[in-house]
């Protein structure tokens, strides 16, 4: 079965800090993949995505994704962190075969401490 | 407004009773999502529209589950004989086609007492 990974269900970090939040999935077929982010109180909201082309994917807020299909991974960084990043990131994937169907990870809270 | 609208926001309600759920998408988006987040979980795929084409099932939990998309637009989600187990968020999204980016809704917190 296709799944999505996210190991670290929360990360604490001080504002400025570097953060990485970890992204892992299944299959090394052709995927589609998406960051989104759930601000508290807020629905989700797309952050970032790669559908082809280049494997490093930004956002218009600093944050970035690189896809890296050997080791079958979309990790999203950021090199400085605020206080307004403080939120629950969800990593999604659709695989070859049924782009219709979304795999969610099961998100990861970050907590960035002034 | 032009975003995914959800109703009730809350629904509380007795076990066994059925709850209806429902979801306006954007206007002209075809592919139309049931997302279930219960607490510390991550979104569980329940159903899946895109336009007139047979829906995809696959995430019903199970037969008392159901869902229904009139005319291309609005969505029900109808849960028959609650259990407790089924507390949770429901979340909506919709988006223009399959693999695109989806515009979630703010989500049906339904609680089962």
């Amino acid at each position: 079965a296709q799944s999505v990974t996210q190991l670290d269900s929360q990360v604490p970090v001080f504002e400025e800090a570097p953060v990485e939040l970890r992204c892992n999935y299944s299959s090394s077929v052709s995927v589609y993949l998406f960051w989104y982010v759930q601000y508290p109180n807020q629905g989700l909201q797309l952050l970032l995505k790669y559908l082809s082309g280049s494997t490093l994917v930004e956002s218009i807020n600093g944050f970035e994704a690189e896809f890296n299909k050997s080791q079958t991974s979309f990790h999203l960084r950021k090199p400085s962190v605020h206080i307004s990043d403080t939120a629950e990131y969800f990593c999604a994937v659709s695989f070859l075969y049924n782009f219709n169907k979304f795999y969610f990870g099961s998100g990861t809270k970050l907590n960035v401490k002034p | 407004g032009a975003g995914v609208s959800q109703s009730p926001s809350n629904k509380v309600t007795e076990k066994g009773k059925d709850v209806e759920l429902r979801c306006d998408p954007i206007s002209g988006h075809t592919a139309l999502y049931w997302y279930r987040q219960s607490l510390g979980q991550g979104l569980e795929f329940l159903i899946y529209f895109q336009g007139n084409s047979a829906p995809d099932k696959s995430g019903l939990p199970s037969d008392r589950f159901s869902a229904e998309r009139t005319g291309g637009s609005v969505s029900t989600l109808t849960i028959q004989r609650t259990q407790q187990e089924d507390s949770a968020v429901y979340l909506c999204a919709s988006s223009t086609w399959a693999f695109q980016p989806q515009h979630f809704g703010d989500g049906t917190r339904l609680s089962i007492l």
